[in-house]
């Protein structure tokens, strides 16, 4: 059973501060890696994706990899209360169409 | 046309009654993908295409549901007999990957489907 795993939250985080938040997967064959947003009642929208080890940096949002340890993470700083959402992970194999999803992390940002 | 469009956004329909949904992906994306979500989940995986062909439909959470995509543009998603339990956000993503790792899928707004 291929699986990604995330903490349910809610992670609460002062406005202005990093908020830092983490996936783990399953199946060592996994190659894209992406994290989504979804606020209440919307569709997921995508944040980053990531393919290497490492980190990815795209405005306030860094994506991190590390293969080896099976994780993933997201760090957004500067939050702001706009950043309030669930944030979701997702995760395929290459030559997979299929992306595993994790149940998401509710972050809420306190002004 | 800026992104995936799903129509209608709402439905409301009685236990029993058959229901249609229906997703414009974003133009030349050749992939297109319908997702499940309920409350507190991440989606679920239903089906998906590239260009009019079904590559995977074992996913499809029982008979009651078909989808097409007759001329590898719009697809539509069917529920026949609705039950209550199907109540749930379905969704609909598009993607076009230069090569499999990179196939990044873009969501539309999703129908939200009330089975009463």
């Amino acid at each position: 059973q291929k699986e990604v795993e995330q903490n349910s939250g809610p992670l609460s985080v002062p406005e202005g501060a990093i908020a830092s938040l983490n996936c783990t997967y399953s199946d060592r064959g996994s190659q894209s890696f992406f994290w989504y947003r979804q606020y209440s009642g919307k569709s997921p929208e995508l944040i980053m994706s990531i393919y290497s080890n490492g980190d990815k940096e795209d405005g306030r949002f860094t994506a991190q990899l590390n293969k080896a340890s099976q994780y993933v993470s997201l760090l957004i700083r500067d939050s702001q209360p706009s950043d309030s959402a669930t944030y979701l992970c997702a995760v395929s194999m290459d030559s997979n169409y299929q992306l595993i999803w994790g149940a998401g992390t509710k972050l809420i940002i306190k002004p | 046309d800026t992104g995936v469009s799903q129509d209608p956004r709402h439905k409301i329909t009685k236990r029993g009654q058959n229901v249609t949904f229906r997703c414009d992906p974003i133009s030349e994306h050749n992939r297109l993908y319908w997702y499940r979500q309920t409350l507190g989940q991440g989606p679920e995986f239903l089906t998906y295409f590239q260009n009019e062909a079904q590559l995977e439909k074992s996913r499809l959470l029982s008979d009651r549901f078909s989808a097409e995509r007759p001329k590898g543009s719009f697809s539509t998603l069917e529920i026949q007999r609705t039950e209550q339990g199907d109540s749930a956000m379905y969704l609909c993503a598009s993607s076009s990957p230069r090569t499999v790792s990179t196939d990044t899928q873009y969501f539309g707004p999703g129908t939200r489907l009330t089975v009463l």
